[in-house]
């Protein structure tokens, strides 16, 4: 069974950090790129960040590209997300997903983590 | 940018077929997916690859995708399907994109 946990998440204020993780287990971690989806209270949800299998390869929405830093260990089946200068608009649940591909532009999340909360506030 | 626009929300009674669009320029040159989320809990992803089904999902859900909409059809709807649905598809200049959102009420 696939399995997905996040932790990491909590209050930070405005221009602080936080590190975000993502224990996987329930399949082969190093065959699957990994993304992190947030969504704000009562908005929709937002592609943050996802990393290869490898690690090799990594993408950022621009809303965050230059703070945010994803990063997986295959060796310990987890994913993290640095968080740096944060803002109060980026207070959200964040998700980690397993990603599938069915090939080329068949991008889809088919496993989902219950989201561990960011408040950015002062 | 590419962007998936979809109706904010969608109104069906008990037992009846509920359609949800998706709008996207070409997006029918794409692979669209779909995903449920009801209130508290993570979304789900109930429809892949423009009209497959995961396992488990039920045969009520359905998926169609041409020229600039998919559509994620439910026939017969149960109160249980009540939940917010997002489409998302993958473009080679915005990557991943997800639709606005749309609830779905059983009345």
């Amino acid at each position: 069974e696939v399995q997905l946990l996040e932790s990491g998440g909590g209050l930070v204020q405005p221009g602080g950090s936080l590190r975000l993780s993502c224990a996987a287990s329930g399949f082969t971690f190093s065959n699957y790129a990994m993304t992190w989806v947030r969504q704000a209270p009562g908005k929709e949800l937002e592609w943050v960040s996802t990393i290869s299998g490898s690690g090799g390869s990594t993408y950022y929405a621009d809303s965050v590209k230059g703070r945010f830093t994803i990063s997986r260990d295959n060796s310990k089946n987890t994913l993290y997300l640095q968080m740096s200068s944060l803002r109060a608009e980026e207070t959200a649940v964040y998700y980690c997903a397993k990603e599938t591909r069915g090939g080329y532009a068949n991008h889809y999340f088919d496993y989902w983590g219950q989201g561990t909360l960011v408040t950015v506030s002062s | 940018s590419f962007e998936l626009t979809q109706p904010p929300s969608v109104s069906v009674s008990p037992g009846q077929t509920a359609s949800i669009s998706c709008s996207g320029d070409k997006l029918g040159d794409k692979y669209a997916c779909w995903y449920q989320q009801k209130p508290g809990q993570s979304p789900v992803m109930v429809i892949y690859q423009d009209s497959k089904r995961p396992s488990g999902i039920p045969e009520r859900f359905s998926g169609s995708n041409s020229g600039n909409t998919a559509t994620l059809t439910i026939s017969g709807t149960q109160a249980m399907d009540e939940a917010d649905y997002y489409c998302q598809a993958w473009d080679s200049s915005t990557l991943w994109v997800f639709g606005g959102g749309t609830k779905l009420t059983v009345l």
